[in-house]
């Protein structure tokens, strides 16, 4: 079954302790992309990924880090976790090239920072 | 940079009535459009999309958008709704000279009552 895959569901941590929300697909796509969504504010871009080793900031960048190595996995690294990145995470993505390819969202990460 | 606006936070619509969502958007360039939905504890699906040719674009679920250059919209229309139709509807806008970039609106809250 083709899809995108985020792991955790739910994640509760403190303040300035590492994180990482992995994210993985099995349809061969080269676009990935990390967003958050917040109430009133809709979904916002932190980072994406055009292939593999090439990542470019989104909207909101700020106090998160990408890595891609693989095509399939595109992991959300955050270094020193605010109470501000409390959010509910969406990881997609979409074939190369073709914006009439439709984004696959992965099922979300909601996010808790104390 | 690209911006969108979604008018209407929430709607509130009875069963078997029509809809409108509006969605306006800024860009200096031609723009890729979109909408979404997101059903409650789930991630997004397309809904339609505007890449060229004719304005009035059909999509899933039998909803239609239409492009309007010139007053810079991509309202989202439903002739009878279902009480399924419950959801929270995003217009997105990408640029075509880096489509990568996807900005999201704030999001419609959809509630179907019968």
């Amino acid at each position: 079954e083709a899809q995108v895959t985020q792991n955790p569901r739910y994640l509760i941590t403190v303040t300035g302790k590492k994180l990482t929300v992995t994210c993985s697909q099995n349809m061969n796509h080269e676009y990935m992309s990390w967003y958050r969504q917040d109430p009133g504010l809709g979904l916002r871009q932190i980072y994406y990924s055009m292939n593999v080793e090439v990542t470019d900031k989104g909207d909101v960048p700020e106090g998160y880090k990408v890595s891609r190595k693989e095509k399939r996995n595109f992991p959300l690294i955050l270094e020193s976790p605010s109470p501000n990145q409390t959010s509910l995470y969406f990881c997609a993505s979409s074939l190369l090239g073709a914006p009439n390819e439709k984004l696959f969202f992965g099922s979300g990460t909601q996010l808790s920072v104390l | 940079a690209q911006s969108v606006t979604q008018l209407d936070s929430q709607v509130p619509v009875f069963e078997e009535a029509p809809v409108e969502l509006r969605c306006n958007y800024s860009s200096s360039v031609s723009v890729y459009l979109f909408w979404y939905v997101q059903y409650p504890n789930q991630g997004l699906q397309l809904l339609l999309k505007y890449l060229s040719g004719s304005t009035l674009v059909k999509g899933i679920n039998g909803f239609e958008a239409e492009f309007n250059k010139s007053q810079t919209s991509f309202h989202l229309r439903k002739p009878s709704v279902h009480i399924s139709d419950t959801a929270e509807y995003f217009c997105a806008v990408s640029e075509r000279n880096s489509w990568g970039k996807l900005q999201f609106g704030a999001g419609t809250q959809v509630v179907v009552t019968p």
